[in-house]
Order: C-alpha cells, then structure tokens, then sequence
C-alpha cells in the first residue's frame, strides 16, 4: 500500500513560532504537494514539488514555504505562525500525471491550531 | 489560470436512489485529468474516479460515473443506488499533465439518508 505520512496530526502552536509540518512518502513519487482546507473554500494549493529541490507556488503561498531536500520529504514551514493559519493541512503525493492509473495520494491531514 | 468550481455546498439523497454532483473547470492546457475525490469523516482522501481529457468515453467505477462535457469544462458525479457509506465530502479536481499542479474545488457535502 502506498503510504503518505504527515508528522502529527493535531498541533497547537503560539502565534509567532516558527512551525514545520512534514510529509514523507514511501512511492518514490516525483511529485508532492500542500493544501489548506477550510470550510467552505475546499482545498486550496499552498505550494508543491516536482522533484528534488524543485517548487512551484500554488494559490495561496503567503506566509508559507517548503523545502524538499529528498525525494520523499517535503516539509512544509510557516516561519511566524499566525491565527489565520489556523486549519487542516493535507499534504499528497503522485507520479506525474500520465496513464490510466495515475492519482494522487494522500496523508491523514494535520489540524494545526495557533493560539 | 485553472480553476476548480463546485457551486453545491450541500446535497443528500436517499439511499438506493441516485444524485448527481456537479464540477465546471477551467484551464488553457491540453493534456490534464479529472477526477473525483471522497473525504468520509476519518479525513482520508480516497479517489473515487479519474477521467483522461483525452478520451471520449466517460468513466465508470462501479456504482460511480462521470458525464465528462469537455467542451462545455463540465465534469459531474452521478451516484447509482447510493448507499450509507457514501456520505462524505466530495472534491472535483483538475491536474496538469503538464505542470504537475493539481487544484480541488471547494467540495459538496453529501449526505445518504436510510
């Protein structure tokens, strides 16, 4: 079974850490990516990767960033957390997107609370 | 730019009868993929049905298909003989064959009533 993991999945953090979300996959997928989701505004795109190093912005990428360092990593960093940022954090992963059985998989989610 | 909309924030159905969930799309490329996700209350994400823009025939997952317009960037959910376990949220997505990027709409709650 294809397995994507995020690190935790309930965080409380203060207003003004300095927050890490991490993904790991054990597909060797090329491509990984971070949504927000909100009631309502459904899953939006923060940011995503399609290779080593590699990162494109999504949506909404302000006060986020990420870092992939190796290919079945991807963290996801929000650098002085603040209330709005309060949400549930998907992270997900693919093969790029070509063939039939092509898909994305994902984590159980991550509810992050800022206080 | 691409964008996912789904305009039905809420639907229910009875159960064994059959709902439609409706998608409209946008996006400039050529090569991309559809497809439809299921969120039940533990939060996982699974896909329910994929749908390649460059083929006609619309796809079909057991009690699930999709009435794919590619002309009018439609791409709706029809649920036959809908049952309990179908009650969830559902997410419309679009993915870049191209890009690799994969955006979702804002989902329809659907509930099954006994």
């Amino acid at each position: 079974d294809v397995k994507v993991t995020q690190s935790s999945r309930y965080l409380v953090k203060r207003t003004g850490e300095k927050v890490f979300l991490e993904c790991v996959q054990d597909m060797d997928h090329e491509n990984m990516f971070w949504y927000r989701q909100d009631p309502g505004l459904g899953l939006r795109l923060i940011y995503f990767s399609y290779d080593v190093k590699m990162k494109e912005k999504g949506d909404i990428p302000e006060g986020y960033s990420v870092s992939r360092e190796k290919k079945e990593r991807f963290s996801l960093i929000l650098e002085s957390a603040s209330t709005n940022q309060t949400s549930m954090y998907l992270c997900a992963s693919s093969f790029i997107l070509t063939g039939e059985n092509t898909e994305a998989f994902f984590g159980q989610g991550t509810r992050l609370t800022v206080v | 730019a691409q964008t996912v909309t789904q305009s039905q924030p809420e639907m229910s159905v009875q159960e064994a009868e059959t709902v439609t969930l409706s998608c409209t799309y946008d996006t400039s490329e050529s090569n991309y993929y559809l497809f439809w996700y299921k969120q039940p209350p533990s939060r996982q994400m699974i896909l329910v049905i994929r749908q390649e823009a460059y083929k006609q025939q619309n796809a079909t997952e057991n009690r699930f298909s999709v009435n794919f317009q590619k002309a009018a960037k439609s791409f709706s959910l029809k649920i036959s003989d809908s049952q309990l376990g179908d009650t969830a949220m559902y997410f419309c997505a679009l993915g870049s064959s191209n890009t690799g990027k994969l955006i979702f709409g804002q989902g329809t709650t659907l509930q099954v009533k006994p």
